[in-house]
């Protein structure tokens, strides 16, 4: 069955740092998508970033990068420069069984402080 | 107004009480989702719509009932709830699978119900 970990309950990160969120995600489908998504406390999901299991390069999206490992069946999230608007839950997401299932993961609160 | 939108934004019902949730898209898309969400678990897909059909029902209890008059338009219509409906119930919407791109869901700022 597919499945979408997030080891990370919190994190807490200094303004300015980069930041990495793990995913590690498990399916045994060759063909899948994987995506990122942003809650801030207002509730609203936006969606980051996506990475398809047979693009050749890492997708990247202005401060975000995502490091998509194959082999190892990860695909973490890099925020580059952080700010404190980045202070949110953050999901990670497979596109499941179906033509509309995404599979989710618990997420992870990211804290960045001052 | 832009992208997707929903309300009430909050919302505390009776567990007799009859209610219901609006979603609407200004995105020109045609699938349309309601996902619940509540604390400490992964985020629960409800129901899909494409093209104003239900395409993907997860075993929700009969208590809450979609409707799709259109493919900008979704309700959630509430009814004997129970506490433990209590949650964040989101509304997106996407491009249908088979259009172009990698169809990413575009959500609603969601509505906070609390079940008395």
């Amino acid at each position: 069955a597919q499945k979408i970990t997030q080891t990370q309950p919190g994190m807490f990160v200094q303004e300015k740092e980069a930041v990495t969120l793990d995913c590690t995600y498990d399916t045994s489908d060759p063909s899948y998508g994987l995506f990122w998504y942003k809650q801030p406390s207002s509730g609203e999901m936006i969606f980051l970033i996506y990475q398809g299991s047979y693009d050749q390069q890492n997708a990247t999206e202005g401060r975000y990068s995502l490091n998509f490992q194959k082999a190892r069946k990860s695909a973490n999230l890099v925020i580059s420069a952080s700010q404190l608007g980045d202070s949110a839950m953050y999901f990670c997401a497979m596109r499941g069984p179906g033509d509309y299932q995404l599979i989710w993961g618990a997420g992870t609160k990211l804290i960045i402080k001052p | 107004e832009t992208g997707v939108t929903q309300t009430p934004r909050h919302l505390v019902m009776g567990m007799t009480n009859k209610k219901s949730l609006k979603c609407e898209q200004h995105l020109g898309h045609n699938a349309m989702y309601w996902y619940k969400q509540s604390a400490k678990k992964p985020l629960e897909l409800m129901f899909v719509y494409s093209l104003e059909e239900r395409v993907e029902n997860n075993s929700v209890p009969s208590r809450f009932s979609p409707e799709c008059p259109n493919s900008s338009h979704l309700f959630l219509h509430l009814h004997t709830l129970q506490p433990e409906d209590s949650a964040l119930y989101l509304c997106a919407s996407s491009r249908r699978t088979g259009e172009v791109g990698y169809n990413e869901q575009f959500f609603g700022p969601g509505t906070r119900l609390t079940v008395l």
